[in-house]
């Protein structure tokens, strides 16, 4: 079965400064990879999706992130934090019949100026 | 922007009492999910609808739990009686089609259930 892991489960950064979160999956066949963020107490918005193509995908909010399939992993990437960027992110795969999504547990990311 | 419609935002209720939730998905989507996320997990999907028939209902507890979409838009989720543990955020979200390579999820605001 599929699963997502989100190693961190905090992650405090200065605005300013740069960004990864870290995000493995696994699943046999080619994964399609997405990124949520969510604020506290609302709902999920999607920041970017890898379906197939090109490894380094760029989605809202200057965020980009890279597959890499040798690792199992969809790290996402920022180059400059803003404070408005906290918030909770989530990894997910979505696969199997009907393509539902599995969700890691999520990073909480904290920005301190 | 299209969006996603839950309601209520938030739900109090004591535990043996029947709550339900409403969804309505973005005009013209055929797959409709609902999710329950547990404080501090990620989301884990409870019922998939396409259009108006049940395609994927394993993770849902069917001896308290119920789904319905009957006209292939809106949607309901019931819990009856809710208990402590189902205290969450239950999330709707809805695709054009799930039997579509490239399907993209989007997200309700959700609801916020505490069971006192």
């Amino acid at each position: 079965a599929q699963s997502v892991t989100q190693p961190d489960i905090h992650i405090t950064v200065s605005e300013g400064a740069s960004l990864e979160l870290r995000c493995n999956y696994s699943y046999g066949a080619t994964p399609y990879l997405f990124w949520y963020v969510q604020s506290p107490g609302q709902g999920l918005q999607l920041l970017l999706k890898y379906f197939s193509g090109d490894t380094l995908v760029q989605g809202i909010k200057g965020f980009e992130a890279e597959f890499k399939r040798s690792q199992s992993s969809f790290n996402l990437r920022k180059p400059s934090v803003h404070w408005s960027d906290a918030a909770e992110y989530f990894c997910a795969v979505g696969a199997g019949y009907g393509n539902k999504l599995v969700f890691g547990a999520g990073t909480i990311l904290r920005v301190k100026s | 922007e299209a969006e996603v419609a839950q309601s209520p935002r938030y739900k109090i209720t004591e535990k043996s009492q029947a709550v339900a939730f409403w969804c309505d998905p973005i005009s013209g989507h055929a797959t409709l999910y609902w999710y329950r996320q547990i404080l501090g997990q990620g989301p884990e999907l409870l019922v998939q609808f396409q259009d108006e028939s049940v395609v994927d209902d394993s993770q849902l507890p069917k001896d308290r739990f119920s789904a319905e979409r009957l006209k292939g838009v809106d949607s309901t989720l019931k819990i009856q009686p809710a208990e402590l543990g189902d205290s969450a955020m239950y999330l709707c979200a809805s695709s054009l089609d799930s039997g579509t390579s490239k399907n993209i999820q989007y997200f309700g605001a959700g609801t916020r259930l505490s069971v006192l």
